[in-house]
């Protein structure tokens, strides 16, 4: 079995600034590592995924995230955020190597970007 | 645009009264999900189909059962909605059920229960 912490549940921040959302995971077969975004009144979108191969992963708005494996981690971060990244965004874990995987989410970090 | 759809975006029903929710995709996607999501909590897998087999989470309650009549459509039906089923249920989609396959969400419907 699997599961997710992501540290923070709210994190304000101003616009243009840099932006580390925390998430770790628990689990005792290798996963594959995702990030969800949920915009105000819509459904959870992939952000980004890290599947195999280089462990910094990256979206097409700016957003990356790093797999590291011995801290159990995958933050999702960005250099310089825009009000428009204001959203509640989800960490999640399948299990690898498994014919049949579901995904655990974590609880969610609300991301607040003010002027 | 293929899409995940949910109908209706709000339902309000009463302690006990049966109530359906509804998932239309277009992505011919073979696998449905249905989830529940609490506020402040994760979204919590009650169930899938992958095509025509169902397979429901240990901890789902039978209070919640599913229907898929083709590839495009899922139901959730909840037989005597309580006070704590109150939430946002989501739909999703996905091509397969192996581990990396990206899920599809529709917006989802926030079930009130008076």
């Amino acid at each position: 079995a699997q599961s997710v912490t992501q540290l923070d549940s709210q994190v304000p921040v101003f616009e243009e600034a840099p932006v580390e959302l925390r998430c770790n995971y628990s689990s005792s077969v290798s996963v594959y590592l995702f990030w969800y975004v949920q915009y105000p009144n819509q459904g959870l979108q992939l952000l980004l995924k890290y599947l195999s191969g280089s462990t910094l992963v990256e979206s097409i708005n700016g957003f990356e995230a790093e797999f590291n494996k011995s801290q159990t981690s995958f933050h999702l971060r960005k250099p310089s955020v825009h009000i428009s990244d204001t959203a509640e965004y989800f960490c999640a874990v399948s299990a690898r190597n498994s014919g049949y995987s579901t995904l655990t989410f974590g609880k969610g970090t609300m991301l607040l970007v003010s002027p | 645009d293929a899409m995940v759809i949910q109908n209706p975006r709000y339902q309000v029903t009463q302690f006990g009264k049966p109530v359906t929710l509804s998932c239309s995709q277009t992505l011919n996607h073979n696998v449905m999900y249905w989830y529940q999501q609490k506020s402040s909590q994760a979204p919590k897998l009650l169930f899938h189909y992958y095509d025509k087999d169902f397979n429901n989470e240990a901890d789902t309650p039978d209070n919640f059962q599913s229907r898929r009549p083709n590839t495009s459509f899922c139901f959730l039906d909840i037989r005597s909605p309580g006070l704590g089923d109150a939430a946002m249920y989501l739909c999703a989609t996905s091509r397969d059920i192996t581990g990396g396959e990206t899920q599809y969400f529709g917006p989802g419907t926030r079930l009130l229960v008076l």
